[in-house]
């Protein structure tokens, strides 16, 4: 049973548009999010996080936000940069336990000049 | 400062066979993880260390097992490889209080077993 699901294996963006990531998850006790950036051969890299007492963090050209009563988050980049392309993975743990970690599956977006 | 550090970055092993995959970190981080990537899933959590000297299981323990003598290493043991096994395998570190899930991940370690 998955707990934390991105259901969009890939996504497709023109170079300086917009893009939004989705990740969905089922488990009401999460109530910490990140989302992570994965290049091809090397682990994933931290990317930004939000807490559940927000629904919005932004951090330069990336905005993460939270939406609790569907259970839902997405990451938003703007202006999308071909650097960008990578696979993104959605991450939920409780506070105070971050071995119960739980990834989704990952996003693959490219970004095209 | 180096990280994360895994070693090797690429092994095939045979059916039956056993290896250590070798995670040192830097960063004086009190937590580690080992963690599996299979093609188009997450990661799981295969054991993890809050401190030497103590270990845990992850969501997918059978088939490894670990040890944490020092802050600094955290291998991780395969015995008799089997071709589930097949995967890429991710350490990982973060400190003890930040207990948010924000990790530091090594390149990754490609195993194949055949």
């Amino acid at each position: 049973d998955q707990q934390v699901k991105q259901n969009s294996p890939s996504l497709s963006v023109q170079e300086g548009r917009i893009s939004i990531l989705n990740c969905d998850y089922t488990n009401s006790m999460f109530d910490y999010f990140l989302w992570y950036k994965k290049y091809p051969a090397e682990g994933p890299t931290f990317l930004i996080s939000i807490s559940s007492i927000k629904d919005k963090n932004e951090d330069g050209r990336f905005t993460v936000f939270l939406n609790k009563s569907a259970k839902h988050l997405s990451l938003h980049i703007v202006p999308s940069q071909p650097g960008d392309s990578a696979v993104y993975f959605c991450a939920a743990s409780v506070q105070g336990g971050s071995e119960k970690l739980v990834f989704g599956k990952g996003t693959k977006l490219t970004v095209n000049p | 400062n180096a990280g994360v550090t895994q070693t090797p970055k690429f092994r095939i092993l045979k059916i039956g066979q056993s290896m250590t995959l070798q995670c040192t970190q830097d960063m004086n981080h009190n937590y580690m993880y080992w963690y599996r990537q299979d093609p188009g899933m997450g990661l799981k959590l295969i054991y993890y260390s809050v401190g030497a000297g103590i270990t845990d299981k992850g969501e997918v323990p059978n088939g490894y097992n670990v040890s944490r003598s020092t802050t600094e290493d955290f291998p991780l043991r395969l015995e008799l490889a089997a071709p589930s096994q097949t995967s890429v395998y991710f350490c990982a570190s973060t400190w003890a209080q930040a207990m948010t899930g924000e990790l530091f991940f090594g390149e990754g370690s490609r195993l194949t077993v055949l």
